[in-house]
């Protein structure tokens, strides 16, 4: 979905280095979203922000960091990145009410050495 | 804590032919469930959205039906085409806890043969 950009599309980095994944979005959503894919599983929440002002740990938030900088971006940090921190990782948007779709990214694969 | 399955893992099926993808959760409380289709390299595409009062969603080829008490739902796909071939995830709003997160099964990954 182009109305949701992550960058960078791919990533290779060293143990220990800090990381930060950007999304960016045009649908003029509230809602915004971190997950991670791992091969063979279905996606894991990390993050999740409402508005602005409001962010939230999912199921697998530890070795992760997020900040809201608009309501247009999201961005997430590795701060010591570690190789199981090698993963899929999409960012995804949703108007508000409960009831409404989500819109992802085209994803960020992120290999940790 | 909410737990979502998908059976099979994975399916071949000849063009033309109908087919149905299954889908089941534990816990029935739930605000809608939802099918997503996945191509390789690329991100989730919502497919059809079912909320907890609805019984199925239509999408031109794509039926999805939703039993809530039993936790079960399916994603019929009449007349298959080779560009149906991708991996379906389907997921789930819970009505407990306080984040209104899915939680996503892990997948049926679809091949159809022309």
């Amino acid at each position: 979905d182009a109305d949701v950009t992550q960058t960078p599309r791919n990533r290779i980095t060293k143990t220990g280095k800090r990381i930060m994944l950007e999304c960016s979005q045009t649908k003029g959503h509230d809602r915004m979203y971190w997950y991670r894919q791992d091969p063979g599983l279905g996606l894991q929440l990390i993050y999740y922000s409402f508005d602005v002002k409001d962010i939230n740990k999912g199921e697998i938030s530890d070795g992760y960091s997020v900040s809201r900088q608009a309501q247009a971006k999201f961005s997430l940090s590795l701060e010591s990145a570690i190789p199981n921190q090698t993963a899929l990782y999409f960012c995804a948007t949703s108007d508000d009410g409960t009831n409404q779709p989500q819109h992802f990214g085209d994803g960020t694969r992120l290999s940790i050495l | 804590k909410q737990e979502v399955t998908q059976i099979p893992a994975a399916l071949s099926v000849p063009e033309g032919e109908n087919l149905v993808l299954n889908c089941s959760f534990t816990d029935s409380a739930i605000y809608n469930l939802q099918w997503f289709r996945q191509d390789p390299g690329k991100g989730l595409t919502s497919l059809l959205l079912i909320q907890s009062s609805q019984r199925e969603q239509t999408s031109g080829r794509l039926n999805a039906s939703l039993d809530k008490s039993s936790g079960r739902s399916t994603l019929y796909i009449a007349a298959s085409q080779p560009g149906d071939s991708a991996t379906y995830l389907c997921a789930v709003i819970n009505v407990s806890g306080s984040a209104r997160q899915l939680t996503f099964g892990s997948g049926t990954q679809l091949t159809v043969l022309p």
